[in-house]
């Protein structure tokens, strides 16, 4: 089955830095990689999603990149604010497309991400 | 549109006894997929239900088991539990599947003594 690592575990940044979370993935045929954000007592939420036919997707302050190659993806926060501080979560999944259903989410550890002011 | 709810929100249970949670998902939403959050495993993914059918089971013994009825609402049944249990538990509904945007409900926390 699939197994997403993910890195680092915890990671402190000063307001309006940039911070990066990096997850690697073990299944070449998973196609769908989510990213959600779990603030403390919350339930997750998506804050971006990419797909394996595209590398990179924005979405303001946000980015995350896709390396097919190597099996790895990454989230990408710029300038970032005191409501950034969460718990981010990579995850990965094979979607079988139009005619079919998809496999269950295989989620990384989490990176709690706390932004010093 | 109203939100994932779940209910309960809390239970305490005693090991060797049975629980049963509920999800009722989006209006319109036919896939419904649960989730047990824990602080040492994190997400896991247990099961998808769409049109009244399990479609997809992660790794946990058969004590976990679930259903969908024809209104989307789901359910899932822990058997016999353990203080293992002990977790967080998620569901999160979509239009069609899981790789389509999923919308978590609060949880229902469950605590096995």
């Amino acid at each position: 089955g699939e197994n997403v690592e993910q890195h680092p575990s915890t990671l402190s940044v000063q307001e309006g830095d940039s911070a990066v979370i990096k997850c690697t993935y073990s299944d070449s045929a998973s196609n769908y990689f989510p990213w959600y954000k779990q603030e403390l007592g919350k339930r997750p939420q998506l804050i971006i999603d990419i797909r394996s036919n595209v590398g990179e997707k924005k979405d303001q302050r946000i980015a995350v990149t896709l390396n097919k190659t190597a099996k790895h993806f990454s989230l990408h926060i710029t300038e970032t604010q005191p409501e950034d501080s969460a718990v981010y979560f990579c995850a990965a999944s094979l979607d079988q497309g139009s005619g079919g259903g998809a496999d269950g989410l295989t989620f990384g550890k989490g990176t709690h991400l706390i932004i010093q002011p | 549109k109203a939100g994932v709810t779940q209910t309960p929100r809390y239970l305490i249970k005693t090991r060797g006894q049975q629980v049963t949670l509920s999800c009722s998902p989006i209006s319109g939403h036919r896939s419904v997929s649960w989730y047990q959050q824990t602080p040492g495993q994190g997400l896991q993914f247990l099961f998808e239900y769409f049109s009244e059918t399990q479609r997809n089971k992660g790794n946990f013994p058969g004590r976990f088991s679930g259903r969908q009825f024809s209104n989307s609402r789901s359910e899932m049944n822990v058997s016999t539990l353990e203080l293992g249990d002990s977790a967080l538990y998620l569901c999160a509904s979509s239009p069609r599947r899981s790789t389509d945007t999923q919308y978590f409900g609060p949880g229902t926390r469950l605590t096995v003594l």
